[in-house]
């Protein structure tokens, strides 16, 4: 148990549509990141947030984009839903420590 | 570019050792962490390794070579549990895990 949720833990959606997925982290942890994992890889950093500011990118496109508040709470958004973006989608938060702990995830189909 | 190699599978019987070996080549190394997964399950810490050497934590240890690129983790006494996905991550200053592609692990009676 790690102390982080995220909902909801399925969601189906089709081509073009927008979503939001949701996290909360661990209490006193001021840095949450989210990770993309398709099936059989491994997970794929999209961006990372400290203090609601985004301090990190991967290589996905601006229609996903987050939010970070200030109660430990995040956001992932992904606009113009496409096909390949079904995948597992976690988010890890972090402290001072290098240890990063990973939510259970939601798995986006898109149809 | 930036990838991380490891087996894609490993198999070994109960009570057995394994060693899942791991080479990076990536920009901004900070360390190397190990994470297990099982299946439908979120990814799990199981060690960190900043500095050359070995660590040890119960039945699992990691090891890094920086000037090699190159770490393992070893999993000692293996137990059917222990049959999941291992993945090997860098860890990038103040940002992100790059994960490698996972190994993954059966462990039969």
């Amino acid at each position: 148990e790690t102390g982080v949720t995220q909902s909801p833990t399925h969601l189906i959606k089709t081509r073009g549509q927008q979503v939001t997925l949701r996290c909360s982290s661990q209490s006193g942890h001021n840095t949450v990141s989210w990770y993309q994992q398709a099936l059989g890889q491994g997970p794929q950093f999209i961006f990372q947030y400290y203090r609601e500011e985004e301090n990190g990118r991967g290589n996905f496109p601006p229609r996903f984009s987050g939010l970070q508040f200030p109660n430990y709470s995040s956001e992932l958004n992904v606009n113009a839903l496409e096909l390949d973006d079904s995948a597992l989608y976690l988010c890890a938060s972090r402290g001072h420590q290098e240890t990063q702990y990973f939510g259970p995830g939601t798995r986006l189909l898109v149809l | 570019g930036q990838s991380l190699e490891q087996p894609s599978e490993v198999t070994a019987v109960e009570g057995a050792i394994v060693q899942i070996n791991c080479t990076y080549q990536t920009s901004g190394f900070y360390g190397l962490s190990w994470y297990q997964q099982h299946d439908g399950g979120a990814p799990t810490f199981l060690s960190y390794n900043a500095l050359d050497g070995l660590e040890e934590t119960g039945r699992f240890s990691s090891f890094l070579s920086r000037s090699d690129s190159y770490g393992y983790l070893l999993l000692q006494e293996l137990q059917m549990k222990d049959s999941a996905s291992y993945f090997c991550a860098v860890n990038q200053a103040g940002t992100a895990l790059i994960f490698g592609k996972g190994t993954t692990l059966s462990v039969s009676s």
